[in-house]
């Protein structure tokens, strides 16, 4: 089993659509979570990061964690074309640095205008 | 004030050749984190490094891999002998200090997309 599940998709929305985008993850060590967004042949870019448990909104964007059922979740509102790339989610425990960050796979979506 | 710039973008080698791949960090940033994105993998850590150092190299294969990150210059991932499964895309990240809890962000690079032929 890996130490963080995240479906590839690809998942396809229309324009305006709220999308949600998950991850599992299986070391209840990881107290550190973020969301990458990494367009095509492009490298990733932090869109949020969170620490512990709860919800972080910015923008359209909201990042939700629950450390209890080791599940977080991306919420994109209002989705735009430009919104279409590959979502990876991380995590890592605390004492950690980039070396011990842990990538899911990545969700590509795409947003039909 | 410019991004981590890597070179080459595309890189095609022989299998036997050697490849190099080179990353510029952030101004300013003196860490330097490289990774491999495999399609089906993700990205997966390979080596940390500070100047002149090598902090963390638990990720790097031990046979053909070395990564150097000089006083002076780029880092460089270098790979011997390469062999079909090194074909991968190669990301390098840099960071101004370590900061547990990563609320420091790390900056990536476009990538360097390997082909190994």
């Amino acid at each position: 089993q890996k130490e963080v599940e995240q479906d590839p998709g690809p998942l396809s929305v229309p324009e305006g659509a709220i999308v949600s985008l998950n991850c599992t993850y299986s070391n209840s060590a990881f107290q550190y979570f973020m969301w990458y967004r990494q367009y095509s042949r492009k490298g990733p870019e932090l869109l949020m990061y969170t620490y512990s448990s709860g919800n972080k909104e910015d923008g359209r964007f909201t990042a939700q964690v629950d450390k209890s059922s080791k599940y977080i979740s991306l919420f994109i509102r209002d989705s735009q074309p430009s919104d279409s790339a590959t979502y990876l989610c991380a995590m890592t425990a605390r004492g950690g640095g980039y070396q011990k960050v842990t990538f899911g796979i990545g969700t590509k979506l795409q947003v039909i205008p | 004030n410019a991004g981590v710039m890597q070179n080459p973008r595309h890189l095609v080698r022989r299998r036997g050749q050697e490849a190099r791949l080179r990353c510029s960090p952030m101004k300013g940033h003196s860490h330097v984190y490289w990774y491999r994105q495999l399609p089906e993998e993700g990205l997966k850590f390979m080596v940390y490094l500070q100047k002149e150092n090598i902090i963390d190299e638990s990720g790097m294969p031990k046979e053909r891999f070395s990564a150097e990150f000089p006083k002076e210059g780029p880092s460089i991932l270098r790979i011997q002998q390469v062999v079909r499964g090194d074909s991968a895309a190669y990301f390098c990240a840099s960071s101004p200090y370590f900061q547990e809890g990563l609320s420091t962000e790390a900056f990536f690079g476009q990538g360097t997309r390997l082909t190994v032929v």
